[in-house]
C-alpha cells in the first residue's frame, strides 16, 4: 500500500538539479508532496489531481502520470534551503478512506555549499 | 495561517500507563489524523475522523484509540503503553475532500518514549 519512493537519498552541490520519484500499484486520484526539515513538522508543498489540476509552490515543479501510477517532484537549482525529507503522499482512486494518504518512506536530501 | 496543536512535544510514560495525545486545529477541517513516524518507516496512518464523532482505522491501529468529540480536537489514546510505541507521533487537518483543497496541515509532534 505504502508508496515506493526513489531514491532514498541524494546529495547535491547548491544550484543542482534533482528528480524525486513516487510510485504506487494502485490506481490514484491525487499525489501530495511535502517536505520536513530537522525537528520540525511536515510541510506541504504540491498536490496533483487525476486530471491534471495541480496546486504548490513557484519554484518547484511536479508531473503525475496517471497511467503509471507515479509522480515525480523537480527541484531545480537547488538551494541550502531545500534540504529536508521529502515525502509522497498518495490517495487512490477507489480508496474507501475517506481523505487519508498513504506516505511513502522519504527520500532525504542535503543540498550543500 | 492553519495552525496544528498538539499538547506535549515531548512525553515520557512507563509501560502499561494509558497515555493520552491531544490535537487541536483552529481552521474548522472536517479531516484529522494521526500518524506515527520513525526512522527509515516514513508516516504511517495510525486513526483518521471526517466527522465529530467518526472514526476510521488507518494501516496500524492496533494498541490504540481514538476520540473525537468536538471539530477542532483529535485525541489518540495509547490503552497500555508499550515500548514498541516509542515514536514520534503527528497530528494533521485538512478540509473535506474538495478537488485541489484537501493539503493536510501538520502539527510540531510529539515525541514519546515508553519506558
Amino acid at each position: 500500500q505504502q508508496p515506493v519512493q526513489s531514491p532514498q537519498a541524494v546529495i547535491l552541490r547548491e544550484g543542482e538539479d534533482a528528480v524525486i520519484n513516487c510510485s504506487s500499484s494502485k490506481a490514484l486520484y491525487s499525489v501530495h508532496w511535502y517536505r520536513q526539515k530537522h525537528g520540525e513538522a511536515p510541510v506541504f508543498l504540491m498536490i496533483l489531481l487525476k486530471g491534471g489540476e495541480q496546486k504548490g509552490h513557484e519554484k518547484i515543479s511536479a508531473s503525475f502520470n496517471e497511467k503509471k501510477q507515479q509522480s515525480s517532484l523537480y527541484l531545480t537549482a537547488s538551494q541550502l534551503s531545500y534540504s529536508g525529507t521529502y515525502f509522497c503522499g498518495t490517495e487512490a482512486s477507489n480508496s474507501n478512506s475517506g481523505y487519508a494518504l498513504n506516505f511513502g518512506k522519504g527520500t532525504s536530501l542535503l543540498v550543500t555549499p | 495561517d492553519v495552525k496544528v496543536t498538539q499538547s506535549s512535544r515531548y512525553l515520557v510514560k512507563r509501560t502499561g500507563e494509558k497515555v493520552f495525545l491531544e490535537c487541536v486545529q483552529d481552521m474548522d477541517h472536517e479531516n484529522m489524523f494521526w500518524y506515527r513516524q520513525d526512522p527509515g518507516l516514513g508516516l504511517r496512518l495510525i486513526y483518521f475522523s471526517y466527522d465529530v464523532k467518526m472514526k476510521e482505522k488507518g494501516d496500524i491501529p492496533e494498541g490504540y484509540s481514538v476520540s473525537r468529540e468536538k471539530k477542532e480536537r483529535f485525541s489518540l489514546i495509547l490503552e497500555s503503553a508499550s515500548t514498541n510505541q516509542t515514536s514520534m507521533y503527528l497530528c494533521a487537518s485538512s478540509l473535506a475532500r474538495g478537488g485541489s483543497y484537501n493539503e493536510q496541515f501538520f502539527g510540531p509532534g510529539t515525541r514519546l518514549t515508553v519506558l
